[in-house]
């Protein structure tokens, strides 16, 4: 079974400190990917990379960078958070030429 | 770009009714279809997936799914719902020239005992 953890289930922050998110998946995925859900709003995509150092805007970056330095970790970067970035993260990945994502647990981060 | 809508924002049935939940997108290419389900407290696993062939899908815990090409529809069924179907459920599209999947905003379905 394709397995992807998440660093943490919670973690709360203060207003302008820098948070890292942490996603490693065991399946030699290519793909991977940052999302936020909020209620009504579904999962939003932050950013996705395809392969090593390669990475992609979503449809929502702004506040947010990533870091792809090996294949299986994926890291989600908020230079300096502030309450509107708190939210649920999902992190998830697929196989090159196959769409099927799949997802961590997520983490909710509360921004105080 | 492609856009996916769920109408229906909270479903509430009673064990033993009939599912159906909408899902329309628009995007004119070629497009791979999806369906989520989120339980409480559990992460986002996949119920199921359209390609290609089959317009009807069937997929885990006796949910179905049918494309309507001409309708841009995907909407998800299932005959006879349980408690344990309480969940929220995602919609998802992918254009085939795209690696990335658009979602709906969700469909929280309450299953009463």
């Amino acid at each position: 079974d394709v397995k992807v953890t998440q660093s943490s289930r919670y973690l709360v922050k203060r207003t302008g400190e820098k948070v890292f998110l942490e996603c490693v998946q065991d399946m030699d995925h290519e793909n991977m990917f940052w999302y936020r859900q909020d209620p009504g709003l579904g999962l939003r995509l932050i950013y996705f990379s395809y392969d090593v150092k390669m990475k992609e805007k979503g449809d929502i970056p702004e506040g947010y960078s990533v870091s792809r330095e090996k294949k299986e970790r994926f890291s989600l970067i908020l230079e300096s958070a502030s309450t509107n970035q708190t939210s649920m993260y999902l992190c998830a990945s697929s196989k090159q030429g196959e769409n099927t994502q799949y997802f961590g647990p997520g983490t909710r981060l509360t921004v105080l | 770009a492609q856009s996916v809508s769920q109408h229906n924002h909270h479903v509430i049935l009673s064990e033993a009714a009939s599912l159906e939940l909408g899902c329309n997108y628009s995007y004119g290419g070629t497009v791979n279809l999806f369906w989520y389900v989120q339980y409480p407290g559990q992460h986002l696993q996949l119920l199921l997936k359209y390609f290609s062939g089959d317009p009807l899908v069937k997929g885990i815990k006796g949910f179905e799914a049918e494309f309507i090409k001409s309708k841009f529809s995907f909407n998800l069924r299932k005959p006879s719902v349980q408690w344990s179907d309480t969940a929220e459920y995602f919609c998802a599209v992918n254009a085939l020239s795209a690696r990335q999947l658009t979602f709906g905003s969700g469909t929280q379905l309450t299953v009463l005992p």
